[in-house]
């Protein structure tokens, strides 16, 4: 049970979009389409931004989505504001009542 | 909305255990998959384990098996996570989450766990 392979930093200006990708294996993110998103501000609690794939929860802006190739997902942060600037970690489904994050990626908004 | 609240920081011995709790209030506590999840010092999010209050045995990280028990009080809707043999690079920030089965929707604030001689 490997982490999932995530950039570990990512920056866009105010307005632009950012993807942050992640990487996982048939084992895990290739084979179930439950790939999380979590928003982390250091100091705070981690917050779900984007499940199943492509879902928000409730409250979380549509400027947040997500989507997946085979063993690749992805978050996309269109519309930059200074609040995003967090730490994003995926995480998947990995069988066996088991889950995996990602190493996490650092998104700077220059 | 549920709120949890985890028990405070504590400082510990190589080779001792550690007993972490999470007092869930505002939902109702036997729906959720419970998570503890922790990070290291510099590192990322690494999920450790879950239980489904009153439902199956919990299932936990290859990594930990041996040293981490989790469980849940449904009585109190408290959940636990003990960690033996604790080493240095067991120092970390120790979240509790409660969720669905693939999601943690909801996280305490975290728990300091510091491993020292």
């Amino acid at each position: 049970q490997s982490a999932l392979t995530q950039p570990p930093s990512a920056s866009g200006s105010p307005g632009q979009s950012v993807t942050i990708s992640c990487t996982g294996t048939s084992s895990d993110v290739g084979s179930y389409n439950y790939v999380s998103w979590y928003q982390h501000h250091p100091g705070k609690a981690p917050k779900l931004m984007i499940y199943e794939v492509n879902k928000r929860p409730s409250g979380v802006p549509d400027r947040f989505s997500g989507s997946k190739s085979g063993n690749t997902a992805s978050l996309t942060v269109s519309g930059l504001q200074a609040e995003d600037e967090a730490d994003y970690y995926c995480s998947s489904y990995a069988g066996s009542n088991s889950l995996v994050f990602g190493g996490g990626t650092k998104l700077t908004v220059l | 909305q549920v709120q949890l609240l985890e028990s405070g920081t504590d400082v510990k011995k190589p080779g001792s255990s550690v007993k972490v709790s999470c007092k869930g209030s505002g939902g109702t506590f036997s729906t959720y998959v419970i998570y503890w999840v922790r990070q290291a010092p510099g590192q990322g999010l690494e999920w450790m384990g879950g239980v489904i209050p009153n439902f199956g045995t919990p299932t936990y990280a290859p990594k930990f098996l041996g040293r981490l028990t989790i469980t849940a009080d449904g009585s109190t809707s408290t959940a636990y996570m003990e960690l033996t043999s604790l080493r240095s690079d067991d120092t970390a920030v120790y979240y509790c989450a409660f969720g669905g089965m693939t999601t943690l929707d909801f996280w305490g604030q975290g728990t300091l766990v510091t491993v020292s001689s």
